[in-house]
């Protein structure tokens, strides 16, 4: 089935400074790849998504950027603030597949 | 618009005992489905459940099950806790199929076994 592997597992970022989170899908068939932020004591909430028909998506400081070749994919912030420390997951699924994978989570730390 | 709505929020149960917990969707999304997220092992699906129907299974022994009522409502079971399954239960709606609509999460229900 579906493999979601995403690195690294913990980030610790300058103020500022940009973060990149990286992962890679196994089921070529794949075609949605959202993006969840996770606050603590909060549920997973979608930031960014993208579909395979489309390399790179932008919203203000977040952009998400798909090479379906490699089967990569990754997500970039920029001007990272202290409100963006949080867990952020990666995540893969086919159209209309009535679930989605999720990869195992990148801790991101914004130092002062 | 209300989001999705998990209760309770918090459960101490005993070993052995079983337990439900209840997710009420977004107005007008008729799937639901059900994560386990613990430190070690990410989120791992459930079971996604669509006009009372369940679609999809993850691989979870029968102590695990699910309901979605008329209403779209969704409770799941966990029958003879054991230490292994306290986590954090999360909840997730969508229109139809995840795949193509994607996910709003509740905020989970945080279940200990003791």
């Amino acid at each position: 089935g579906e493999n979601v592997e995403q690195h690294p597992s913990t980030l610790s970022v300058q103020e500022g400074d940009s973060a990149v989170i990286k992962c890679t899908y196994s089921d070529s068939a794949s075609n949605y790849f959202p993006w969840y932020k996770q606050e603590l004591g909060k549920g997973p909430q979608l930031i960014i998504d993208i579909r395979s028909n489309v390399g790179e998506k932008k919203d203000q400081r977040i952009a998400v950027t798909l090479n379906k070749t490699a089967k990569h994919f990754s997500l970039h912030i920029t001007e990272t603030q202290p409100e963006d420390s949080a867990v952020y997951f990666c995540a893969a699924s086919k159209g209309s597949a009535s679930k989605i994978i999720f990869g195992s989570g990148t801790r991101l730390s914004i130092r002062p | 618009k209300a989001g999705v709505t998990q209760t309770p929020r918090y459960l101490i149960k005993t070993r052995g005992q079983q337990v439900t917990l209840s997710c009420s969707p977004i107005s007008g999304h008729r799937s639901v489905s059900w994560y386990q997220q613990t430190p070690g092992q990410g989120l791992q699906f459930l079971f996604e459940y669509f006009s009372e129907t369940q679609r999809n299974k993850g691989n979870f022994p029968g102590r695990f099950s699910g309901r979605q009522f008329s209403n779209s409502r969704s409770e799941m079971n966990v029958s003879t806790l054991e230490l292994g399954d306290s986590a954090l239960y999360l909840c997730a709606s969508s229109w139809d199929r995840p795949g193509d609509y994607g996910y709003t999460f509740g905020s989970g229900t945080r279940l200990t076994v003791v």
